[in-house]
């Protein structure tokens, strides 16, 4: 069976300094991967989706970056984080298909001090 | 792209009451799935559901995608049934598009 995994769970990091979130899956191939955050106040922002090893589309402009070095590997990066990013981060994966259903990981919670 | 609204924004039970969260969408959709995030974050798969109705237990979910919304019917509510409930669908562009979700709290 299919399997997301993401880490760290929970993350404190002061302004200016880099971030590295690893999101994998295990038990399918050639997934499409996602980023969402949500900020305090409920919804789920998409950030970043790949169909493929080193496909990246970015849906909102900011001080993040995704990458996808192998293809059940997903990493969100940044290299000076700002206050603003501080947020609940979910990594999620689907088979490549409109009709497939949507599975998360269990997040990571960042705050930015 | 589509946009997704989802009512009501909050919802406060006593245990054992019924309850039934809608959501509308602006265009056609290949898919809408119903989540659960508990308090502890975790967005639990309730329902994969582009049309028709599902069963799982105490909860129901009804699409009618020709006049583009879905149902989600939580009976008998628990106090685990807290937390949040989102609406995904996925539409032309195929990417899944997130409602602001609906905030449920059982008390006991």
């Amino acid at each position: 069976s299919q399997t997301i995994h993401q880490w760290p769970a929970t993350l404190v990091q002061p302004v200016g300094s880099p971030l590295s979130l690893e999101c994998t899956v295990e038990g399918t191939s050639n997934p499409n991967l996602y980023w969402y955050r949500q900020a305090a106040g409920r919804g789920l922002q998409l950030l970043f989706y790949s169909v493929g090893i080193g496909q990246i589309s970015s849906e909102v402009p900011q001080n993040l970056s995704a990458s996808r070095p192998q293809d059940r590997q997903f990493i969100l990066s940044s290299k000076k984080l700002l206050l603003s990013d501080s947020g609940f981060y979910l990594c999620a994966w689907s088979v490549p298909s409109p009709l497939s259903p949507l599975h998360f990981g269990n997040g990571t919670r960042l705050t930015v001090t | 792209g589509i946009q997704v609204e989802q009512s009501p924004p909050d919802l406060i039970l006593q245990e054992g009451a019924n309850s039934t969260l809608r959501c509308n969408f602006s265009d056609s959709v290949n898919n809408l799935q119903w989540f659960h995030q508990n308090p502890w974050g975790q967005l639990i798969n309730l329902f994969y559901i582009p049309s028709g109705t599902k069963q799982n237990g105490r909860l129901s979910a009804t699409t009618v995608a020709t006049e583009r919304y879905s149902l989600l019917y939580i009976s008998s509510s628990q106090t685990t049934d807290s937390g949040v409930y989102f609406c995904a669908v996925v539409g032309g562009s195929y990417i899944p598009t997130f409602g602001r979700g609906t905030s449920l709290i059982v008390h006991p």
